[in-house]
């Protein structure tokens, strides 16, 4: 089974601290991985694409990092702010399917 | 990467009643797909909606509940039919672009459903 994990399900950090999400998956014949923001009772923005050729995505303060062989990718967000406030996804697309697996996600508060 | 429009953002419904949610994407894009999310959870896969042909439904989900339209490669409409409280919840459309993975997937704002 395709499983995708989340740890930690949720956490708080203070204003300025950077934050760390992991993700990790069960097999390795990934397409690509997709890491989403939600806001409280809105749709998923897409934050970063990783490639399964690729080690890594950047965007501003955020950095995703994939590595295949030990089926894992961190999300990291540098100098948090309360505006991070938010759940954040983690989904993997997988070779030979069209729907992506979703974890559960990291619900983060960012304390001013 | 594709922009999808989704509408409406909410609505309060009466129990029995139905509620039809649509998805207009700004470009062309092969399947779509419709998510719950009830209350705390992840996201659930409803169907997946293919131009031309009939909706593929997931494990616990039938078309008689939740009729889906996709009329062509930019448009799908999800109905909740008969709904019940337990229907209370987000739901979403996604799409996947032309060129499988390029751009990653996009989704709706989503639809806050409350039934009463």
């Amino acid at each position: 089974k395709q499983e995708v994990t989340q740890i930690p399900a949720a956490l708080s950090v203070p204003e300025g601290e950077n934050l760390v999400l992991n993700c990790s998956f069960t097999d390795s014949a990934i397409y690509n991985l997709q890491w989403f923001r939600q806001d409280p009772g809105k749709g998923l923005t897409s934050l970063l694409l990783i490639q399964s050729s690729q080690r890594e995505q950047t965007s501003g303060r955020l950095n995703a990092s994939l590595d295949k062989s030990s089926g894992r990718s961190t999300l990291y967000i540098a100098a948090s702010q309360p505006g991070d406030s938010a759940t954040y996804l983690c989904a993997v697309l997988y070779y030979g399917n069209n729907r992506l697996a979703f974890g559960k996600g990291n619900q983060v508060v960012v304390i001013p | 990467s594709a922009v999808i429009s989704q509408k409406p953002s909410r609505d309060i419904c009466q129990r029995g009643t139905s509620l039809t949610i649509q998805c207009q994407v700004d470009s062309q894009v092969t399947m779509m797909f419709w998510y719950r999310q009830q209350p705390g959870q992840s996201l659930t896969l409803i169907a997946t909606a293919n131009q031309g042909s009939e909706a593929t439904y997931e494990s616990g989900f039938v078309i008689d509940k939740f009729p889906i339209s996709r009329p062509n490669l930019t448009f799908s409409t999800l109905t909740v039919s008969n709904m019940s409280p337990e229907d209370s919840s987000i739901y979403l459309c996604s799409a996947v672009p032309i060129e499988r993975g390029a751009g990653g997937y996009t989704f709706g704002s989503g639809t806050r459903l409350t039934v009463v």
